[in-house]
């Protein structure tokens, strides 16, 4: 069955430094990935998916995601971190016949210092 | 278009009380899910359908009733609530094609007492 793992439940970033959330992924077929933002009370919001092509995915709000078979991630970024970009950040694949479902990870919750 | 739309905003149950939340969406979508979601748990599947009359069973089913009369319509029945049911409930829709991106709902806040 497939799985998301998201190591980090908690992360604390300055703000203007750059950001690295992690995200693996256990999937037996070509996996369809995605990341969403979920701010505190709000529903979710798409920042990027990937189905093929390029590994290096862009999304909104200047993120971007790099996808590595060999290494089953799909790893998010952003060069310079706004405060407000503080949320939680979930990953997720696509599961289900026709994929349509998602497995989501357990998120990470991404707090920006002054 | 209206996208996805879920009623009740926001429930207050009495241990063993019944309700439906309601989702629905006006994009023509194929495909319907219902997640919950919890603290430190993620977004959990419950059940999903494929197309009007087709419903299955997700990861955490137990509890929850659905059914796919209609393209547009997505209840999920609660037939006798438990505490453990306290979660937010999201529905979402997507068209019959692997790339396409799921559309959520804002959510139901549920609270069982």
């Amino acid at each position: 069955a497939q799985s998301v793992t998201q190591p980090d439940i908690h992360i604390t970033v300055s703000e203007g430094a750059s950001l690295e959330l992690r995200c693996n992924y256990s999937y037996g077929a070509t996996p369809y990935l995605f990341w969403y933002v979920q701010s505190p009370g709000q529903g979710l919001q798409l920042l990027l998916k990937y189905f093929s092509g390029d590994t290096l995915v862009q999304g909104i709000k200047g993120f971007e995601a790099e996808f590595k078979r060999s290494q089953s991630s799909f790893n998010l970024r952003k060069p310079s971190v706004h405060w407000s970009d503080a949320a939680e950040y979930f990953c997720a694949v696509g599961a289900g016949p026709g994929y349509s479902t998602l497995t989501f990870g357990k998120g990470t919750m991404l707090l920006v210092s002054p | 278009n209206a996208g996805v739309t879920q009623t009740p905003k926001f429930q207050v149950l009495k241990t063993g009380q019944s309700m439906t939340l309601q989702c629905a969406q006006d994009m023509n979508h194929e495909y319907m899910s219902w997640y919950r979601q919890d603290p430190g748990m993620g977004l959990r599947l419950i059940h999903y359908s494929v197309g009007a009359g087709i419903t299955d069973q997700g990861e955490v089913p137990n509890g929850y009733n659905v059914s796919r009369s209609t393209t547009e319509d997505f209840p999920l029945r609660l037939l006798s609530a438990a505490p453990s049911q306290t979660s937010v409930y999201f529905c979402a829709s997507s068209p019959a094609e692997p790339q396409e991106t799921q559309y959520f709902g804002p959510g139901t806040r549920l609270l069982v007492l």
